[in-house]
């Protein structure tokens, strides 16, 4: 089993709809938690943190499942600027601060 | 807003050659990272920095790898005989802590062609 697993995608969706990403994790000892959004050969940035008891940040809700090991990514009201390939990064396997990431998820908004 | 700066952005080299990738972090920042990108693939961490000294290194950052603070602001990534396979974008990264809850942040990357 793959240590951080995404569906690839792509997801093609209009302006203004509501998309959700998840993401599993396979290390049940992963401490930290995060989605990056990565525009086509860029560099990642951080879109935000997940926290356990889930986390808004404007049109985007993260959210934390441990018992089942994945997380998810909601965006409401997509804009064409979301149009990018959100990664999802698991850190902390018993100590050790390596990040994981995920391979991404490619999100289309069409107008 | 400060930013990770990473030079060359295009580097073409030759199987067999070294490379020397060069990095500014954020001046504040204490700990450093370097990862690679094979494209169409996921991001992999490479290795970690600290104190002038590697922190964490992955099965990929083997004895071709190495890197160096040669001053108060560069960190290096050098690779001694390129391969075909290290074909790749490289991301330095720094952060304030190495706590797995704190934000790296990413320079743009050197996209490394070995021919």
């Amino acid at each position: 089993r793959k240590e951080v697993e995404q569906d690839p995608g792509p997801f093609n969706v209009p302006e203004g709809a509501t998309v959700a990403f998840n993401c599993t994790y396979s290390n049940s000892a992963s401490q930290s938690f995060f989605w990056y959004r990565q525009d086509c050969r860029k560099e990642p940035k951080l879109l935000m943190s997940v926290y356990s008891s889930g986390n808004e940040d404007g049109r985007f809700t993260a959210q934390l499942n441990r018992a089942s090991q994945y997380i998810s990514l909601l965006i409401r009201d997509s804009k064409l600027s979301d149009s990018a390939t959100y990664l999802c990064v698991v850190n902390g396997r018993g100590g050790s601060y390596i990040p994981t990431f995920g391979r991404g998820t490619s999100l289309i908004v069409h107008p | 807003e400060p930013e990770v700066t990473q030079t060359p952005s295009h580097q073409v080299t030759q199987m067999g050659q070294e490379v020397i990738l060069r990095c500014v972090p954020i001046s504040n920042h204490l700990y450093f990272y370097w990862y690679r990108q094979i494209l169409g693939q996921k991001v992999e961490f490479l290795v970690s920095f600290y104190n002038n000294e590697i922190s964490e290194k992955s099965e990929i950052f083997d004895d071709q790898f190495s890197v160096e603070r040669p001053d108060g602001s560069n960190f290096t990534l050098k690779i001694r005989s390129t391969k075909l396979e290290d074909s790749a974008m490289y991301f330095c990264a720094s952060s304030e802590s190495p706590r797995s809850s704190y934000e790296q942040y990413f320079g743009p990357g050197t996209r490394l062609t070995v021919t």
